[in-house]
């Protein structure tokens, strides 16, 4: 139990291209999901709680209006990197939280973004 | 938010008992202590979760002193395959503002 799934694992874009990624929690409800980035040998950093039915609340420092966060379902969340550049590059991870209210969350397997 | 700290690295050898220390002192009343173990271009994996005392399950076991201003992952008889990093997360949603964040990590490498 408790498996989250992301698609795409790994894209490679052009600069100026947006890119979603989709995250779903696929055996339990999840009104709590997580977006997180990660730079090699660095560790998780949280950039964005994603509430079912409400606005994303973003971690200070990153640009609301360039990742677009949507959580229209209890099993669904997205991340939009709108106009991506280099520099956006990294991989993304999402987690979703214990469908109880629990105090786990449930981690995706990442998608690796690659902006030439 | 509960700051923890780990060993940046350790290295074992195949068959031994790794244990990893996170200290936590400023714990809260309502803080879990929850570990995962990632591998390179993965996602993190729950390894396993405890309030207090000792919790084991069929990977690992977690040491929480009474004073819960530290635990202690250990893994049994560690293989090539548990070469990984290992998170410490303390903290609890409700009071976190619904969000935990991960500390530095520790780089277990796991030796023939």
């Amino acid at each position: 139990g408790a498996v989250v799934s992301q698609h795409p694992s790994r894209v490679i874009c052009k600069s100026g291209t947006s890119v979603k990624i989709e995250c779903r929690s696929l055996d339990f409800q999840a009104t709590t999901m997580f977006w997180y980035r990660q730079f090699p040998k660095k560790s998780l950093m949280l950039m964005a709680t994603s509430n079912e039915g409400s606005k994303a609340t973003y971690e200070q420092g990153v640009e609301k209006d360039k990742f677009l966060i949507n959580h229209a379902s209890l099993t669904l969340s997205t991340l939009t990197v709108t106009s991506a550049h280099p520099e956006d590059s990294s991989f993304y991870i999402c987690s979703a939280r214990d469908g109880q209210g629990g105090e786990t969350q449930y981690f995706g397997p990442g998608t690796r973004l690659l902006v030439l | 938010l509960a700051k923890t700290t780990q060993p940046i690295s350790m290295d074992s050898y195949e068959g031994q008992e790794v244990n990893i220390t996170c200290s936590h002192n400023n714990i809260a009343t309502n803080d879990y202590i929850t570990w995962y173990q990632q591998f390179p271009s993965q996602g993190p994996r729950f390894i396993i979760q405890g309030y207090k005392t000792k919790v084991t399950n069929e990977v690992a076991s977690l040491f929480i002193p009474a004073d819960r201003k530290s635990s202690t992952l250990s893994l049994p008889r560690v293989s090539l395959s548990d070469t990984a990093v290992y998170y410490c997360l303390v903290g609890a949603f409700k009071a976190a503002g619904n969000k935990l964040t991960f500390g530095g990590g520790t780089r277990v490498l796991v030796k023939p």
